[in-house]
């Protein structure tokens, strides 16, 4: 049974901290994503990699986020220095070749 | 900017009746369509996907399908069941091979017994 997994589940920092999230794409998927999900904005992209290649990462505050595929099982996406806004479910998602996109269970992340 | 607008916000409806859910986009320029649905505290399960030659995708109980000219996309619900209780997303992909998917705010649909 082909899933998308992330790690951690939960979890709650204070502000100031780095947090890091981990995702492990389908296998054979080319294409993953980074989305976080409030009750305010709803769902939105952070950041798309195709073939490991980072293609776009406009939805990501700069100054504080990075996402990175070290291989084509691994995607993490870090915040550094945390803040208490960047509080919110992170979902990872995969794909092939840009058609139907499976999600995580995502990172809800609690930063206090 | 392309913006995605799904009515209504919310449905309660006792077991049994068919389900009319709808989405649509400011922009109609849509390559693919995704319908997802997403219980309380979990992710998002994939339910259909309409790509960019198709107008419509069946499975099961679920019938969504879209109307490209007008930007519209309708998912249809067979005979609900209280276990179709969730909240439904409907996220559009741009043209041009950009897999950037653009979501609406989702139908939360509450079925009863």
């Amino acid at each position: 049974d082909a899933r998308v997994t992330q790690t951690p589940r939960h979890k709650v920092t204070e502000m100031g901290q780095e947090v890091t999230m981990r995702c492990q794409p389908i296998l054979g998927h080319n294409t993953v994503f980074w989305y976080r999900q409030t009750m305010m904005q709803g769902l939105e992209l952070l950041a798309y990699f195709r073939n490991r290649a980072p293609l776009d990462d406009s939805g990501m505050p700069k100054d504080r986020f990075s996402a990175e595929m070290p291989d084509a099982t691994l995607a993490t996406l870090k915040i550094q220095p945390s803040e208490p806004r960047d509080s919110a479910v992170y979902f990872c998602a995969s794909g092939l070749n840009g058609d139907e996109q499976f999600f995580g269970p995502g990172t809800r992340l609690t930063v206090l | 900017k392309q913006e995605v607008t799904q009515i209504p916000a919310a449905l309660s409806v006792p077991e049994g009746e068919n389900l009319v859910l709808n989405c649509s986009f400011t922009d109609s320029a849509i390559y693919n369509l995704q319908w997802f649905r997403q219980d309380p505290g979990k992710g998002l399960t994939s339910l259909l996907l309409i790509q960019s030659s198709q107008r419509e995708q069946t499975s099961g109980r679920l019938n969504a399908s879209l109307d490209k000219s007008s930007g519209r996309s309708t998912l249809y619900i067979a005979a609900s069941q209280p276990g179709d209780s969730a909240t439904y997303l409907c996220a559009g992909l741009g043209p041009g091979g950009y897999n950037k998917l653009i979501f609406g705010a989702g139908t939360r649909l509450a079925v009863h017994p």
